[in-house]
């Protein structure tokens, strides 16, 4: 199973500031499907970012928004912090299909927190 | 746009059976592969079962293999989680989720529901 390490936990910036979150993979991504969510506080997850290498943007995703990255290692970048923006930041991977032992199931990093400094 | 409601969530002693379902609108339901995704008080997200489109593969993680069941009924465009030999490491907010291919699954969640949240204690 691939384990996805998010970095820093915490990230503490102001409205109007880039923020550059991490997301570390065990081993290589399949074709590079890396998918980043936001969720705030009493909120279900929503789908931000997707594609080879986390580069599409969902549906009514602004453009401040973008993806990058290969094989172990992904980024999510807020080039101008909105107030709407401070929440918790998942990556996951997917795309290795059907789920089994051998392909491994899809897994989420532990999150990263972006908070209002 | 797309609409997930879940519902059946509550409060259930360990050992006992709870069944979710939700229920599926503004999109073709039996186009698309769904899932259902945990998240427990503070903590982080965990996926815990897929179904195909067409019903034909279902999948789950390993913490609930053996004891969860997940089913569709796409006549009413409502997928169902039955959940049996709960324990309190079952206790989350449970969402369902609509896979992000078309008439196949990638393990990408475009939509999700609001949760329902389940409590497995005595």
């Amino acid at each position: 199973e691939i384990v996805l390490t998010q970095s820093p936990g915490t990230l503490s910036l102001s409205p109007g500031e880039r923020a550059t979150l991490s997301c570390r993979a065990s081993q290589s991504i399949s074709s590079n499907f890396l998918a980043w969510y936001q969720q705030k506080p009493g909120q279900a997850p929503r789908l931000l970012i997707y594609g080879a290498s986390g580069r599409s943007r969902a549906t009514g995703i602004p453009d401040r928004f973008s993806g990058s990255g290969s094989g172990t290692d992904f980024t999510l970048t807020i080039s101008r912090l909105e107030p709407e923006d401070f929440a918790v930041y998942y990556c996951q991977q997917y795309g290795n299909s059907p789920p089994t032992t051998r392909s491994g199931s899809w897994t989420f990093g532990q999150g990263t927190k972006v908070e209002m400094k | 746009q797309v609409q997930l409601v879940e519902s059946g969530g509550g409060v259930v002693q360990p050992g006992r059976s709870l069944r979710l379902s939700c229920a599926a609108s503004k999109f073709t339901f039996s186009s698309f592969g769904m899932h259902w995704v945990r998240q427990a008080p503070g903590k982080g997200l965990e996926w815990v079962a897929v179904i195909w489109y067409d019903e034909n593969n279902k999948y789950y993680a390993d913490s609930v293999k053996g004891r969860f069941t997940i089913s569709r009924d796409n006549s009413k465009k409502t997928l169902y989680l039955q959940m049996n030999s709960l324990r309190a490491e079952d206790t989350a907010m449970y969402y369902c989720a609509r896979d992000g291919g078309y008439s196949f699954v990638f393990g990408l969640f475009d939509y999700w529901g609001q949760g329902t949240l389940v409590t497995v204690s005595s």
